[in-house]
């Protein structure tokens, strides 16, 4: 596609239970990151992604998040039994390399819970 | 500590006014530099890299300070349309990010 597409927009899920983000990055790019950005707060850095390996996932708040890119491409931010302090919009960017280049942000996954 | 800081704002400004944002890191092996622009409710787009030597795009000038680990962005002749939230973006191993800077120019 021509840009980084994010899926779902919105969701709303009741505490406890697991939600699936989807990342489809820029066709090409190699890079891809995920970020949490709560309200009034700058993105915050939570896993990297070159290819299919995951360089960087030291963001990562607690064992409950888990992301992957399987086949180097789609990537899915996975968040068991949520909680409230899981409230936050769910940033995605990707790049070609080297990460240098401008890295560009998918519109988000609003992710409230309630 | 967090590795980007950045000046809390908010800033308010009338429009014509010259404004200027400050953000320290801390990790002295990055990279790159960039300042970003992110609208409410939207995703951050890039407003321009920064380099060693300082550079200007129309009424945005950034500049670089490697010594002091000091990234900076003036904004000249204020618009209504630049009033966002402006956050530094430092690369090392990955991309970082500041906390943002909100902006309001005003009539």
């Amino acid at each position: 596609g021509a840009g980084v597409s994010q899926s779902p927009r919105y969701k709303v899920a009741k505490r406890g239970q697991d939600v699936a983000l989807r990342c489809d990055p820029i066709s090409g790019h190699v890079s891809l990151f995920w970020y949490q950005q709560a309200l009034g707060q700058g993105p915050e850095f939570l896993t990297y992604f070159q290819n299919e390996a995951q360089l960087d996932k030291s963001g990562l708040p607690s064992d409950r998040f888990f992301a992957e890119r399987p086949e180097g491409s789609v990537s899915t931010l996975k968040i068991q039994r949520t909680q409230q302090e899981d409230s936050a919009v769910y940033l995605c960017a990707s790049t070609l390399p080297p990460v240098g280049n401008t890295i560009y942000f998918g519109e988000g996954s609003w992710l409230t819970v309630v | 500590r967090k590795e980007v800081e950045q000046d809390p704002g908010p800033f308010n400004v009338p429009e014509g006014a010259t404004v200027a944002f400050n953000c320290t890191y801390s990790n002295s092996a990055s990279q790159s530099f960039f300042w970003y622009r992110q609208d409410c409710r939207k995703e951050p787009k890039l407003l321009m890299s920064v380099y060693s030597s300082g550079n200007e795009d129309g009424r945005f000038t950034a500049q670089l300070n490697r010594a002091s680990q000091y990234i900076s962005l003036l904004i000249r002749d204020s618009k209504l349309s630049d009033s966002a939230t402006y956050l530094c973006a430092v690369l090392s191993n990955d991309m970082r990010f500041g906390a943002g800077t909100r902006l309001t120019v005003k009539p």
